[in-house]
């Protein structure tokens, strides 16, 4: 079966940028999209198609994929950023496949 | 406004059954692929299941096959999972969510505020 795997935590200081990862087989060849989870909240989706923003999720929010691994960048990251970040994509063996999750810690 | 209510969750005992419904509005309900996703206190998110648009095609997780059925009524904006012989590993919040359009790529655009499942004796 597909699996996505992410690093459970990241941490990053107020205005820095913050990469989050995740990584599957060949996962450059499928779409990966994001979403952010804050604590008690359903989750948001901010970028799908790789690197592509829903309506209302602010520009500091990008993505790519390549490889083996897919990127969720925050540019400038502001403490309404934290909470747990998960990757998506869609494998033929799996259906839909979610990453473990990672934790985004601003301090 | 896209809103999506789940409702029918609560607490069953190990072996027992329960039916979850989601109702769907604001959006044209029937050109969409639904699911239903799930996450374990503490825990990620884990797909469960999903259906087609007109509920011709339905995939489930392994770890619920044989056991829960996705099921919608378009006419009533209405998306449903039937979950039997429960037990204490499904235990989550279970959360009803719209899928992108095909051209967007796969990808949740809009989530409920999911419903707790607990499962125990």
């Amino acid at each position: 079966s597909y699996e996505l795997t992410q690093l459970p935590s990241v941490s990053v200081s107020p205005g820095q940028t913050a990469s989050i990862t995740c990584s599957g087989d060949k996962l450059g060849d499928k779409y990966a999209c994001w979403y952010q989870q804050k604590p008690g909240q359903s989750p948001v989706l901010v970028i799908y198609q790789d690197n592509k923003r829903p309506s209302g999720i602010p520009e500091r929010f990008s993505g790519s994929n390549s490889g083996n691994t897919a990127t969720l960048t925050i540019s400038g990251t502001q403490a309404m950023d934290e909470g747990d970040y998960y990757c998506q994509a869609w494998d033929s063996s799996t259906s839909v496949v979610f990453g473990g999750g990672t934790k985004l810690t601003v301090l | 406004e896209v809103q999506l209510e789940e409702s029918g969750g609560g607490l069953v005992q190990p072996g027992g059954s329960l039916r979850l419904s989601c109702a769907a509005s604001g959006f044209t309900f029937s050109i969409y692929w639904m699911s239903w996703v799930r996450q374990a206190p503490g825990k990620g998110l884990e797909w469960v299941a999903n259906i087609k648009q007109d509920g011709s095609d339905r995939l489930y997780v392994d770890s619920v096959k044989g056991r829960f059925t996705i099921s919608r009524d378009n006419a009533k904006n209405s998306l449903f999972l039937q979950m039997n012989s429960l037990r204490a590993e499904d235990t989550a919040v279970y959360y009803c969510a719209r899928e992108m359009l095909a051209a967007a790529g796969p990808g949740f655009d809009y989530w409920g505020q999911g419903t707790l499942v607990t499962v125990s004796s």
